[in-house]
């Protein structure tokens, strides 16, 4: 059973650029979170998509942006890149409407390096 | 809404020590309470998860008990070894059935 995919592993992008990130979930799993990790800031929820719809939403500006299709796949997109969003995006995908009961699945992740 | 502490790392144990690592949370309710873990350069994975109160979830030699009296899910391991080297997380839903909020990570180093 393939895990949660994410592509790419690892991006190194300029400041102002903006990226997409892609995150395939555990087959029929239709909730997908994303995280931003960071050394100082640690784990920070950023969007939660079920059934092509966002969920929840955490306290990121504008800039950050998702969406889920109707295979369940995830990208996420990051426009006008600082140097702070430096970070690994991990995704998650979970069994059920979006409780978190079950636990996650998580992504290996993609590291961003905004220079 | 939930919020979870744990321990500050990094924890430096030798092979075979008897490991236990922080948890408490503050919660509304009695929500589902999980411990992950980060091997370096991976994601993270479901260590244990304990859905209610007095449950305790086990893994691989790990186990962790709901207490509601101290609001504690302390990790712990009798016996750990090299390969348990690894970030551990701390976490719970922020909030009935929102996603979940994580603690800011214990590091783990196990040396022989």
């Amino acid at each position: 059973k393939a895990g949660v995919t994410q592509t790419p592993r690892y991006l190194i992008k300029t400041r102002g650029q903006q990226v997409t990130l892609s995150c395939s979930p555990i087959s029929g799993h239709r909730s997908v979170s994303w995280y931003q990790q960071t050394p100082g800031q640690g784990l920070q929820f950023l969007f939660e998509y079920f059934s092509e719809t966002q969920r929840n939403k955490g306290n990121f500006p504008g800039r950050f942006s998702g969406r889920q299709f109707s295979n369940s796949r995830s990208e996420m997109n990051v426009s006008t890149l600082e140097l702070g969003d430096s970070a690994l995006y991990l995704c998650a995908s979970s069994l059920v409407d979006a409780r978190p009961n079950y636990g996650y699945t998580f992504g290996s992740g993609t590291r961003l390096t905004v220079v | 809404g939930n919020s979870v502490t744990q321990m500050e790392g990094p924890v430096t144990l030798s092979e075979e020590a008897f490991l236990t690592i922080n948890c408490t949370y503050t919660a509304t309710g009695y929500p589902s309470l999980f411990w992950y873990v980060q091997y370096p350069g991976e994601g993270l994975q479901l260590l244990l998860k304990a859905t209610k109160a007095d449950d305790k979830g086990s893994n691989k030699g790990f186990e962790a008990t709901y207490r509601k009296e101290t609001t504690s899910f302390h990790l712990e391991k009798g016996s750990v070894q090299v390969s348990d080297s690894a970030v551990y997380f701390c976490a719970l839903p922020s909030s009935g059935n929102t996603p979940l909020v994580f603690g800011k990570g214990t590091r783990l180093s196990v040396i022989a």
